[in-house]
């Protein structure tokens, strides 16, 4: 069983649209998160939320709106999509969201605005 | 604040032959580091952490990491290589105290050559 699944795993749409990522964690971690890695490698916090509780929130455009119905989920849904948001977008998820717990990750999406 | 420096995007190493990847922290307070590797299509698996138990480090495939805080240091290590380990490596620290966010370096693409 996949530990941290995400949904869809590519994502290609056009300039504009309105787009929603899934993520659900089958560990019982009680925090998850949502990271944005650019075609650099280079990987940045967005949102991480502890127990449905949003405790990180980066500078990140408002288009961008977390959302976690239950601890076991965490969704992103993102508005009028630009150029600047492909990325590969992956969801993590740890028991705490402090100390020296390790998160877990999804396998990403890959989202490519046309 | 808390940051790290990855030194060496690209890493290239016979196979069989020692590993080493450096990784330097800044932190204003004792730091959780954490080493992570990423193959390629994939999300981001732990591979060792350090959170103040002891110095050295003992990980996942062979790697180890010690931490030296004279130095602000903690450099991952393998004996030797292998092809399996061809991958992009992650240094990443977080503050200790409350919920804090992982900060992660910019990654080393490490290249193992027959």
């Amino acid at each position: 069983d996949t530990a941290v699944s995400q949904t869809p795993k590519y994502l290609v749409t056009q300039m504009g649209n309105d787009k929603s990522i899934k993520c659900e964690q089958n560990l019982g971690h009680d925090t998850m998160y949502w990271y944005k890695q650019d075609s650099k490698k280079f990987l940045k916090i967005m949102f991480s939320y502890n127990n449905k509780e949003l405790i990180i929130n980066e500078t990140v455009p408002n288009r961008f709106s977390p959302k976690s119905p239950d601890k076991a989920h965490l969704n992103l849904h993102i508005n009028s999509l630009e150029l600047g948001d492909s990325a590969v977008y992956f969801c993590a998820s740890s028991q705490g969201g402090e100390g020296g717990q390790p998160q877990h990750f999804g396998d990403g999406t890959r989202l490519s605005i046309l | 604040a808390q940051s790290v420096t990855q030194l060496g995007s690209h890493v290239s190493v016979s196979e069989g032959a020692l590993v080493l990847l450096r990784c330097n922290y800044s932190s204003s307070v004792p730091p959780y580091l954490f080493w992570y590797v990423q193959y390629p299509n994939q999300g981001l698996q732990l591979l060792l952490k350090y959170t103040s138990a002891a110095t050295l480090v003992k990980g996942i495939n062979g790697f180890e990491a010690e931490f030296k805080k004279s130095e602000t240091s903690f450099h991952l290590t393998k004996p030797s290589a292998h092809m399996s380990d061809a991958a992009e490596y992650f240094c990443a620290v977080r503050r200790s105290g409350g919920y804090q966010k992982v900060t992660f370096g910019t990654g080393t693409k490490l290249q193992v050559i027959p």
